[in-house]
């Protein structure tokens, strides 16, 4: 069965230090793969996604994941933090051809 | 522009009322989508839809139904029978999820009085 775990419930960085946002993947065959942002009371909006082309994935707003299959995993990152990318995170799956299924969410915290 | 408009943004009821929450996009998408977002829990699915006049219960269908009569629309009705209904909902929908994902309305938070 498919699954998605977050390894983070929370991560605190201070402005202008890298972030890291860890998810592991569970699938039986090449999966798809996307980061999602939600700022509070929002609505979500895609970051940046995987579909079997390349690995190595660029979005929006400086953040890149890297789709690693011998380790299952895409994490998500970004070189330097504002404080506008405070918000909540989330790593989703596809599980079939109609549906995705989300991680718990990690929340991000940037310091002054 | 092309979106996902969810109406209205924040809503009240009453116990023992039930309340429909409005999800409309012109994005032209054959898959819609309703989630429910707690604290803590992530997203769970609640119902959805492939195509006009069918769909599916989700994880969490209890309590609450759907109905989609045009292709631009799939509101959600909470019911009386819903024991914990205050949360946030949101409205999705894809024409081809593994290759575009969701997109997503700005959500509607309803509160029990």
């Amino acid at each position: 069965a498919q699954s998605v775990t977050q390894l983070d419930s929370h991560v605190s960085v201070s402005e202008g230090t890298p972030v890291l946002l860890r998810c592991n993947y569970s699938s039986s065959y090449s999966p798809s793969l996307f980061w999602y942002v939600q700022h509070p009371n929002k609505g979500l909006q895609l970051l940046l996604k995987y579909t079997s082309a390349a690995t190595l994935v660029k979005g929006i707003n400086g953040f890149e994941a890297e789709f690693k299959k011998s380790e299952t995993s895409f994490h998500l990152t970004k070189p330097s933090a504002h404080m506008s990318d405070a918000a909540e995170y989330f790593c989703v799956v596809s599980v079939s051809s109609y549906k995705l299924i989300f991680g718990s969410g990690t929340r991000l915290l940037v310091r002054p | 522009d092309g979106g996902i408009t969810q109406s209205p943004k924040y809503l009240f009821r009453k116990e023992g009322q039930n309340v429909t929450l409005s999800c409309e996009q012109n994005l032209n998408h054959d898959a819609m989508y309703w989630y429910r977002q707690d604290p803590g829990q992530g997203l769970r699915l609640i119902y959805y839809s492939q195509i006009v006049n069918d769909f599916q219960k989700g994880d969490i269908a209890e309590g609450y139904s759907v109905s989609r009569e045009k292709k631009e629309s799939f509101p959600l009705t909470v019911t009386s029978a819903q024991k914990n209904p205050t949360a946030f909902y949101l409205c999705a929908s894809s024409t081809e999820p593994r290759v575009d994902g969701y997109t997503f309305g700005s959500g509607t938070r309803l509160t029990v009085v």
